[in-house]
């Protein structure tokens, strides 16, 4: 049972659009939700994070949007840019008692110029 | 920004051996954490360990794992026997706070295990 999901695997966008991630989770207990943005042989870097008190934050060209009774949140990226294409993570963690950051199965992002 | 050092980029042995991967994280951070990923898909965690301890560990986390941070210096992750599930690209993070805080991942160790 995935606690934190993903729902798509890829997403091809047009470069000037704006991509949409989704991501669900299980666990009414997690309170902080990051997105992690990972190129090709490098780790995961932390691109924007939200807490369960907030529905919006934005940071430049990226907000999250975040649903707490829905258990939903989506990441936008306005005006999105070939050097945008990456894997996307969306992440949980804020459950009693665990100290883990727990990953979603990543949505793999291709800007098209 | 804050760099997270991974040696080696890649390891190759035979099944049945061991094998120690290395982590130089962060210098003031306190939290560390292994996790793996196959084939570029889920980050899945393995353990995270504070103040000389394991806090808490994943079913991944076999009795064949362990890890370690001898006076301050590599955080390491020792594999005893491997076993051919074990190839992945494992990944070493820092956190200056818990898992409400930024980890730091270093570029990952691909292990190929034959």
């Amino acid at each position: 049972q995935q606690q934190v999901r993903q729902s798509s695997q890829s997403l091809t966008v047009w470069e000037g659009e704006t991509a949409i991630l989704n991501c669900s989770y299980e666990n009414s207990a997690f309170d902080y939700f990051p997105w992690y943005q990972q190129f090709p042989g490098e780790g995961p870097a932390l691109l924007i994070a939200i807490r369960s008190v907030s529905d919006k934050k934005e940071d430049g060209r990226f907000t999250i949007f975040f649903n707490k009774r829905e258990k939903n949140l989506s990441l936008h990226i306005k005006d999105s840019q070939p050097g945008d294409s990456a894997t996307y993570f969306c992440a949980a963690s804020g459950s009693s008692g665990s100290w883990q950051l727990i990953f979603g199965s990543g949505t793999q992002l291709t800007v098209m110029p | 920004g804050p760099k997270v050092l991974q040696i080696p980029s890649h390891q190759i042995i035979d099944m049945g051996q061991m094998v120690t991967l290395n982590c130089d994280p962060v210098s003031n951070h306190l939290y560390f954490y292994w996790y793996k990923q196959i084939l570029g898909q889920q980050m899945e965690f393995l353990v995270n360990f504070y103040n000389g301890k394991v806090m808490e560990k994943s079913k991944l986390f076999k009795d064949q794992f362990s890890v370690e941070r001898p006076d301050g210096s590599y955080f390491t992750l020792k594999i005893q026997p491997t076993a051919l599930e074990d190839s992945a690209v494992y990944f070493c993070a820092s956190s200056l706070g818990g898992a409400r805080n930024t980890l730091y991942f270093g570029a990952g160790t691909r292990l190929s295990v034959l």
